[in-house]
């Protein structure tokens, strides 16, 4: 079973609204990404963290959406101004560093947000 | 730059039969991890098995077990005695050792087994 924690489950926004979701990784974890899968299964990176760190993200993210993992706090991913494009599922996934024995990313069970 | 391609949208098997599913990738690192997840019907990604590129034998975990051609960057999932509830998406993926590219996910294998 998934120890990353994702919450909410659900989310439905207003076009313009903001939409916020959390993620706790699995403990241990300071490796931290972002994804969004569209409705054709597709996997899209958005931004990956190795504890605080942001190590890399795409266009998108730089834009309208943001994200931070603080310490002794859940990460957060947030879309500053939700379009309808922008429904999807969000995955977080966490993971030891790429050089450690095991590199394998573990999902939470995702964020669905619809935008209306 | 990293790619990952799954030809498979789906597959439809009797259960108890083998299937096997492709997935080809590219990348520029000389060490690499290959990944295969399975995404159920509620959405939940599961991890099922590894493949380090510098390991030669293939990887074995239960009923799943992998073909790996590195020098046609080929690593097929085999699952022996498919059950009802193997019936999912399949999910190939690839990390890179030497950078902190994210993993790069295929499209997707959709298997339905049948009773």
């Amino acid at each position: 079973n998934s120890k990353v924690i994702q919450t909410p489950r659900y989310l439905v926004k207003g076009q313009g609204q903001k939409a916020k979701m959390r993620c706790i990784p699995e403990k241990g974890h300071p490796v931290v990404f972002w994804y969004q899968q569209n409705k054709n299964n597709e996997f899209k990176f958005l931004i990956n963290f190795q504890n605080q760190e942001v190590l890399q993200q795409i266009d998108m993210t730089e834009k309208r959406f943001s994200a931070e993992c603080p310490s002794n706090s859940p990460c957060s991913l947030e879309i500053q101004s939700s379009e309808a494009g922008d429904s999807a599922l969000y995955l977080c996934a966490s993971s030891l560093p790429r050089d450690s024995a095991n590199t394998e990313v573990f999902f939470g069970k995702g964020t669905r947000l619809t935008v209306v | 730059a990293q790619k990952v391609t799954q030809t498979q949208t789906s597959i439809s098997v009797m259960e108890k039969t083998t299937v096997t599913m492709d997935c080809v990738y590219e990348t520029q690192d000389s060490s690499y991890f290959l990944f295969w997840y399975k995404q159920t019907a509620s959405g939940e990604i599961v991890f099922l098995i590894r493949q380090d590129s510098y390991k030669k034998e293939n990887a074995t975990v239960g009923h799943y077990s992998l073909n790996f051609q590195k020098p046609k960057s080929s690593i097929g999932l085999i699952i022996t005695a498919t059950q009802i509830e193997d019936s999912a998406v399949y999910f190939c993926a690839m990390r890179e050792y030497n950078n902190n590219n994210a993993p790069r996910f295929g499209a997707g294998t959709k298997l339905t087994v049948k009773p």
